[in-house]
């Protein structure tokens, strides 16, 4: 089953711009992550935050977490035309991942 | 660095017929590998839970009698879909994890599937 909701579910921004995708959640976590999918491909591993920490860098990657509001954000800045794909964010318990709905991106060049 | 590797990339059957997917870790080993499907512009849903040496941990509304997984060895999990039918056709991805104790997990390049 989805854990929850991903907003918004499609994302049309211009390269250089910063994209924000929010994710909801339902269930107590031990960590939140953060995967891309390129257009039929598998999934890549961005981003894993601890449901003891409230935000984390990589990069041009800044995640928040919110376990009051059951919500992570994830900001990608200075975006690039390579950056369109899709995001999921994934919570985890039992080492199992329960994706959120995505959101697609699109990067205009 | 290490990867997952899925064969075969796509896949086309007939109806009523069975077929497997192959998922390997690469340059590592993993006890446990999962199994996910998404349909079309959706997320992927968690079908099971492989496991090394023991039966497989199905999702609730997944039927394992149609969806047969062997973890046969320490970097081998395999996907049979048996008498597949129209509505099986599918992107089929499986998910390693990157260690014992890691809540990251490295995923294949998935398998398309279509059954006619």
């Amino acid at each position: 089953s989805q854990q929850g909701e991903e907003d918004p579910q499609a994302l049309s921004i211009q390269e250089g711009e910063n994209a924000t995708m929010n994710c909801s959640y339902k269930t107590s976590i031990n960590n939140l992550q953060w995967y891309r999918q390129n257009s039929g491909r598998g999934l890549v591993h961005l981003i894993l935050i601890r449901s003891n920490e409230r935000e984390k860098h990589s990069g041009r990657l800044r995640v928040t977490l919110d376990t009051s509001k059951k919500s992570s954000s994830l900001l990608i800045t200075a975006s690039r035309a390579a950056d369109t794909a899709s995001y999921f964010c994934a919570t985890s318990n039992t080492g199992k991942l329960i994706f959120g709905q995505g959101t697609t991106l699109q990067v205009k060049p | 660095g290490a990867v997952v590797s899925q064969h075969p990339s796509w896949v086309i059957c007939k109806s009523g017929t069975s077929v497997k997917i192959e998922c390997r870790s690469l340059d590592f080993q993993a006890t446990t590998m999962f199994w996910y499907r998404q349909f079309p512009k959706q997320s992927l849903m968690l079908m099971a839970t492989s496991n090394e040496g023991s039966k497989a941990t199905y999702e609730q509304g997944v039927e394992k009698d149609k969806f047969l997984i062997n973890h046969a060895s320490l970097t081998l999990s395999t996907l049979t879909v048996t008498s597949a039918h129209p509505e099986d056709s599918s992107f089929y991805i499986c998910s390693a994890p990157r260690a014992s104790n890691s809540y990251e997990q490295y995923f294949g390049p998935g398998t398309r599937l279509t059954v006619t």
